[in-house]
């Protein structure tokens, strides 16, 4: 089993609809999870931070944290072109390993 | 805030040559990391740092890869010889040793074995 796990996609979605992303990872003690944005040829950068169970919103963006499922959600309301990228799912796992996920490559069709 | 500072941009190299590679972190940053990136995957951590001593090298090929971090600020990252299977992009990125862990990456350089 891997330790961060993400559907590799792509994930296709028309402008305007929710795009649901998600992750499971394998250690119980992870603490710190994270969501970053990669678009082609550039660097990630980091959108979403979350640290306890249940929800956190910003702006357009929600993740999910469910620690007893060992998931980790981020879901894009009003999906637009322009969020188009690959999304990396990262943990801070129970040793302190910061450990990412393959990506999920989300298409946002106009 | 400056971030993190990367060179070169791009390298282009004959494999069994050697090739090094510097990161500028974000002022106050203890945590220094070094990623690869192959077209197609998620980020590998090559090389943490915690000021100037190594938290974790476990995914570093050690018989072509070295790095430090001597003052605990800006690190070097070297391949000799190198692979034609090095061909990646090498990301830095740094964080705060404490929670939030919050990481932020360089431009990153990527890396040619021809």
């Amino acid at each position: 089993q891997k330790e961060v796990e993400q559907n590799s996609g792509p994930l296709s979605v028309p402008e305007g609809a929710i795009a649901s992303l998600n992750c499971t990872y394998s250690d119980r003690g992870s603490q710190s999870f994270f969501w970053y944005r990669q678009y082609s040829g550039k660097s990630p950068e980091l959108i979403m931070s979350i640290y306890s169970n249940g929800d956190k919103e910003d702006g357009r963006f929600t993740a999910q944290l469910n620690k007893a499922s060992q998931y980790v959600s981020l879901l894009i309301r009003d999906s637009q072109p322009s969020d188009s990228a690959t999304y990396l799912c990262a943990v801070v796992t129970g040793t302190y390993k910061y450990i990412f996920g393959t990506g999920t490559r989300l298409k946002v069709l106009a | 805030e400056a971030g993190v500072a990367q060179s070169p941009r791009y390298k282009i190299i004959e494999k069994r040559q050697s090739v090094a590679f510097w990161c500028n972190p974000i002022s106050g940053h203890a945590t220094l990391y070094w990623y690869q990136q192959i077209l197609g995957q998620g980020p590998k951590l090559l090389i943490q740092f915690q000021n100037n001593g190594v938290v974790d090298d476990s995914q570093l090929p050690k018989d072509r890869f070295s790095a430090e971090r001597l003052k605990g600020v800006d690190s070097t990252l070297k391949i000799q010889p190198a692979k034609l299977e090095d061909s990646a992009v090498y990301l830095c990125a740094s964080s705060l040793v404490r929670v939030p862990y919050e990481q932020y990456f360089g431009p990153g350089t990527r890396l040619t074995v021809t």
